[in-house]
Formats: structure tokens, C-alpha cells, sequence
């Protein structure tokens, strides 16, 4: 078991510019979470998918944000025409059905927009 | 009101003092309650979660639910340098997604 994987591990970005992260859940982890972490807060929900079907989405997705699980294996999440507010780290998470209230997160993408 | 209010620290004891960590919380659909430790620049890492009032005691730490006060406290004795991280709460509503809502976290500095 490998754990949850995400990559890239940093993105420094110019503000307006479009970036995509990936996040590897756990093998067989039916349920992918994302979340946003700013500095000094605790993470917060954006979205997440059971397999392939997007559930729910928190109100902290603008339409700038966008996250797909198109196999129901990986997941990404694309932020386009990014802001200076969008500097956070993005942390994913997985979990099974079975143990759903276990959620293992994965290492995090920091995100600065310059 | 916040949802969940947790004292951001930082806290810095001892080795070998006993530690307590605490959230309150004012939703009362909250079902599942968690704590998670979050090493600097790394994900957080599941501790250990519990579902009713009472005591749960795993190792060096143990969680304390109050629900009836919405108050939920983790213990960590004996604690060790390596614990130095910060601490989170976090809650779940069960129904829908299971989705997680997190304290501020604590940072806990454990000195030699």
C-alpha cells in the first residue's frame, strides 16, 4: 500500500494562468476528497467523488475550479485564470466504502501564484 | 459563531508532560469525531476517531468526547519531541459524503 500520492509536490504560477494537479487515492479507495489548506487554517472541503460521480461540490468552488475522476482511479483538479487568492496547499484524500470515516490524505500540492 | 473553535497555540511543554489539546463545536449533527496530527509541510495523518461520549485511549493518546458540552479533548502522556506537530480536530456529519470539517489546529512544540 503506497498511499495517497499527489505530484506536482510545488507549482509557483503566474497570476491568470491555468494549473492541474493529480492525486493517486489508495488503491481501491471507492471515495477521493480534495481539500484547501491556507497557512494557519484548517483544510477545508472542496469536493469530492465516490468512483467515478462527482457528489458534491463546496460553494468554495468557483467556477474557475473544475475536478474530474474520469476512471474512477486518478483524480485532477484544474484551477484556471489563477489569483493570488488561490495560493493554499491542495491536499487529497481517499477512503474506502467499507471504513468511510477513515480518510488518508495525501503529501499536498503547494500552490503559489505570484 | 465558527463551527468549530480550537486554540491555535502555540503550546510548548516538556518531554514527558502529559498534553491536552481541545476543540469546541456548535453543530450537534456532529456524529464522528477525529483528531489528526499534521507534520510542517506534510499531510494530515489520521490519529485516531470516535464516535460517542467517552474515552478512547490508543498508545500514549486518548480522546475524550463531551457531547453533551460539544467539547472533545485528545491526551498525549509521556510525550515525546516527535510529537511536536500541529493537532486537528475534525467532525463529520454522517449522510452524504462524510466530508470532514477541521479546527484551526493546535501547534504543539515538545522541547527536550
Amino acid at each position: 500500500d503506497t498511499g495517497v500520492s499527489q505530484d506536482p509536490r510545488h507549482k509557483i504560477t503566474k497570476r491568470g494562468q491555468n494549473v492541474t494537479f493529480r492525486c493517486d487515492p489508495i488503491s481501491e479507495h471507492n471515495r477521493l476528497y480534495w481539500y484547501r489548506q491556507t497557512l494557519g487554517q484548517g483544510p477545508e472541503f472542496l469536493t469530492y467523488f465516490q468512483n467515478e460521480a462527482q457528489l458534491e461540490k463546496s460553494r468554495l468552488l468557483s467556477d474557475r475550479f473544475s475536478a474530474e475522476r474520469p476512471k474512477g482511479s486518478f483524480s485532477t483538479l484544474e484551477i484556471q485564470r489563477t489569483e493570488q487568492g488561490d495560493s493554499a496547499m491542495y491536499l487529497c484524500a481517499s477512503s474506502s466504502l467499507r471504513l468511510a470515516y477513515e480518510q488518508y490524505f495525501g503529501p499536498g500540492t503547494r500552490l503559489t501564484v505570484t | 459563531q465558527k463551527e468549530v473553535e480550537q486554540d491555535p497555540g502555540p503550546l510548548s511543554v516538556p518531554e514527558g508532560a502529559i498534553v491536552s489539546l481541545n476543540c469546541t463545536y456548535s453543530n450537534s449533527a456532529f456524529q464522528y469525531f477525529m483528531w489528526y496530527r499534521q507534520y510542517s509541510r506534510k499531510g494530515p495523518e489520521l490519529l485516531m476517531y470516535t464516535y460517542s461520549s467517552g474515552n478512547k485511549e490508543d498508545g500514549r493518546f486518548t480522546a475524550q468526547v463531551d457531547k453533551s458540552s460539544k467539547y472533545i479533548s485528545l491526551f498525549i502522556r509521556d510525550s515525546q519531541p516527535s510529537d511536536s506537530a500541529t493537532y486537528l480536530c475534525a467532525f463529520i456529519l454522517t449522510g452524504g459524503g462524510n466530508k470532514l470539517t477541521f479546527g484551526t489546529g493546535t501547534q504543539l512544540k515538545v522541547e527536550l
